[in-house]
């Protein structure tokens, strides 16, 4: 596609039901980013996905957190039992290559547990 | 840990003038440094970037700075328009692909 595409755009949800949210990239692109960004607050990095490589996890804050990236392109980010800390912009990014190269983000999902 | 840091939370600028928002990050290693700038509810875009092998890099309207010495590096918009109204974050990238976004600046521009 033209640029990068999240969805839903807006999700509200109960505290302990489960959330997935979409990321679509940009047709070509290798490399696919998850952030979250709080209120008022920076970009958190959450995980990476490189080709076929095995994906970096590290930002992933607990357990509650998963991702996957099927066929190398559209990825899932599934939040389980949701808290109301995990109320964020979910942000999906794209870049050609991985390192070194320019990520180009989503619109983000704006994701509010209550 | 590693951090990026923004000197200045918010920056208030007259239209016409030109703005500097400044970025501090703490790993020597960085060697890679976007400005992304991210309207009201909309995604961070891209605007410039430098690699640790420059010091200076400029664009349409905006110049980038860096300064490994100090670990600073500067984004200056020249002619400040109403357009700019955002907040502007800066990124560190160490050797690789996970990047370090400061909590960024809100730039408002007074016509």
């Amino acid at each position: 596609g033209a640029g990068v595409s999240q969805s839903p755009s807006n999700k509200v949800t109960e505290k302990g039901k489960d959330v997935e949210l979409r990321c679509d990239p940009i047709s070509g692109h290798t490399a696919l980013y998850w952030y979250r960004q709080s209120l008022g607050q920076g970009l958190e990095f959450l995980i990476y996905f490189q080709g076929n490589s095995a994906p970096d996890k590290s930002g992933l804050p607990s357990d509650r957190f998963s991702a996957e990236r099927t066929g190398g392109s559209v990825s899932t980010l599934t939040i389980q039992r949701t808290q109301q800390e995990d109320s964020a912009v979910y942000l999906c990014a794209s870049s050609l290559l991985g390192a070194g190269n320019t990520i180009y983000f989503g619109e983000g999902s704006w994701l509010t547990v209550v | 840990g590693e951090s990026v840091g923004l000197h200045l939370p918010t920056l208030s600028v007259q239209e016409g003038d030109n703005s500097i928002i400044n970025c501090a990050y703490s790993n020597s290693a960085s060697d890679y440094f976007i400005w992304y700038k991210q309207e009201s509810g909309k995604g961070p875009q891209f605007i410039i970037d430098i690699r640790s092998n420059m010091d200076k890099r400029q664009g349409q309207r905006v110049t980038v700075l860096l300064n490994k010495t100090v670990k600073h590096l500067s984004l200056q918009i020249a002619a400040t328009q109403p357009g700019d109204s955002a907040v502007y974050f800066c990124a560190a990238l160490t050797g690789g692909f996970k990047t370090i976004f400061g909590a960024g600046t809100r730039l408002f521009v007074k016509a």
